[in-house]
């Protein structure tokens, strides 16, 4: 069935370093994936998305890359701060439905 | 521009019971998505409502329906409440265009104790 694999569950970072979350579809008509990051207690906020027809976007320190060849996509935070700290969450979707599979998350620590 | 929000913001039941939950879309907004998230986990979609129409389904039992009102705005019913079913509850909402890229947009959830 549709499955989200994401990677690390937990990462800690020195702040100013860079963090990397990596997620795996196995659904190959997936064409669109959204990050989101939630705070403690709060609802998960839309950071950045990127669809299948392109390779990578870029939104000042965060960026996406999507392989689709791999089915593999990638969140890339650099310079991070203290704030960045939360539970980011991928998802995947595809034309014809209409739900979003989520990954389980990662729990960034900034450590100042 | 208002955001999507959700009432009430906590909730106790007792096993059994039954509960409705609300959703406001956001502005310009005509689909509702409804999630569970449990603690430490990802959201699991539920349903989506579009046109007044539940139009996908996610892996729930019939205990979990809802309805969308000609003003967009959603509700979820929960029947005959479990305790597996204490969650935060996440409403999300969007335009709908049939691509499957459209964006989901969050509101503060309903977090659903079941005691």
């Amino acid at each position: 069935g549709e499955n989200v694999e994401q990677h690390p569950s937990t990462l800690s970072v020195q702040e100013g370093d860079s963090a990397v979350i990596k997620c795996t579809y196995s659904d190959s008509a997936s064409n669109y994936f959204p990050w989101y990051k939630q705070e403690l207690g709060k609802r998960p906020q839309l950071i950045i998305d990127i669809r299948s027809n392109v390779g990578e976007k870029k939104d000042q320190r965060i960026a996406v890359t999507l392989n689709k060849t791999a089915k593999h996509f990638s969140l890339h935070i650099t310079e991070t701060q203290p704030e960045d700290s939360a539970v980011y969450f991928c998802a995947a979707s595809k034309g014809g439905t209409y739900k979003y599979i989520f990954g389980t998350g990662t729990r960034l620590k900034v450590l100042a | 521009d208002a955001g999507v929000t959700q009432s009430p913001t906590h909730l106790i039941k007792t096993r059994g019971q039954q509960v409705t939950l609300r959703c406001s879309p956001k502005s310009g907004h005509d689909t509702v998505s409804w999630y569970q998230q449990a603690l430490g986990q990802g959201p699991q979609f539920i349903f989506q409502y579009y046109e007044e129409e539940e139009r996908q389904r996610g892996n729930f039992p019939d205990r979990f329906s809802g309805h969308q009102f000609p003003n967009y705005s959603s509700e979820l019913n929960v029947n005959a409440l479990l305790l597996g079913d204490s969650a935060l509850y996440l409403c999300a909402s969007s335009l709908m265009g049939g691509s499957g890229q459209e964006t989901q947009y969050f509101g503060p959830g309903t977090r659903l104790l079941v005691l």
